[in-house]
């Protein structure tokens, strides 16, 4: 009854070398977010699909890039991974409805860049 | 900047101990979240306290919330070595933006 699921969960790349990373729901949620969480730090959103509209936060890298095909499936890509991008990506959703509403989280990717 | 500052940064206590952790903030708030995670994990919601509400409590999770002095509370009672994780405040100002607090993890020693 898996509801937001990440692959892979751990993901080795290369300096420079492109890699996606995947998230998908069961939820049939509106938003779909990407956030960055480095090794005891806060999780840091980078950016937000509501439904087919992307918003991207002012300091996310033009490095990230992400798609959504539809509502099930969201992904995230780095054109270019440096070293600083070693971290772990965590996949959220929610309805995005307005009111009060918490976020459903994947367990995230493990990203190391050699 | 808007984010939740927490404290304490880590803290280690007995199992049963009844363990608090602090969060607080800077900007206006529509409501106010704690999420947990174990590690290498995703955060699961624990608990949602409305801006409007005060206190609110979820089975050994007791959260208050004061909007005048812009800071929050987490009480876990009774904790168990199953609760060793870290956990996270986080605020919701409106729009889609939730921000989170950099975390207190929790040690509970068996």
């Amino acid at each position: 009854d898996a509801m937001v699921i990440q692959n892979p969960r751990y993901q080795v790349t290369q300096f420079g070398k492109p890699v996606t990373l995947s998230c998908s729901q069961t939820l049939n949620h509106n938003v779909m977010y990407w956030y960055q969480q480095k090794s005891s730090q806060a999780p840091k959103l980078l950016f937000h699909y509501y439904d087919k509209d992307f918003n991207n936060e002012a300091d996310t890298p033009d490095n990230f890039q992400s798609r959504r095909p539809n509502t099930s499936f969201c992904f995230l890509d780095i054109r270019s991974p440096g070293l600083g991008d070693a971290a772990m990506y965590l996949c959220a959703t929610n309805w995005g409805t307005g009111g009060p509403d918490t976020q459903y989280f994947g367990p995230g990717t493990r990203l190391t860049v050699l | 900047s808007q984010q939740g500052e927490e404290d304490p940064q880590a803290l280690s206590i007995q199992e049963g101990e009844n363990a608090t952790m602090n969060c607080s903030y800077k900007t206006s708030i529509n409501n106010l979240q704690w999420y947990r995670q174990n590690s290498g994990r995703g955060l699961v919601h624990l608990i949602l306290i409305r801006s409007n509400e005060r206190e609110k409590h979820s089975g050994r999770l007791r959260v208050t919330l004061d909007t005048s002095k812009k800071s929050s509370s987490l009480l876990i009672t009774a904790s168990r070595a199953a609760d060793t994780a870290s956990y996270f405040c986080a605020i919701d100002t409106g729009g889609f933006k939730t921000i989170f607090g950099a975390g207190t993890r929790l040690f509970v020693k068996a």
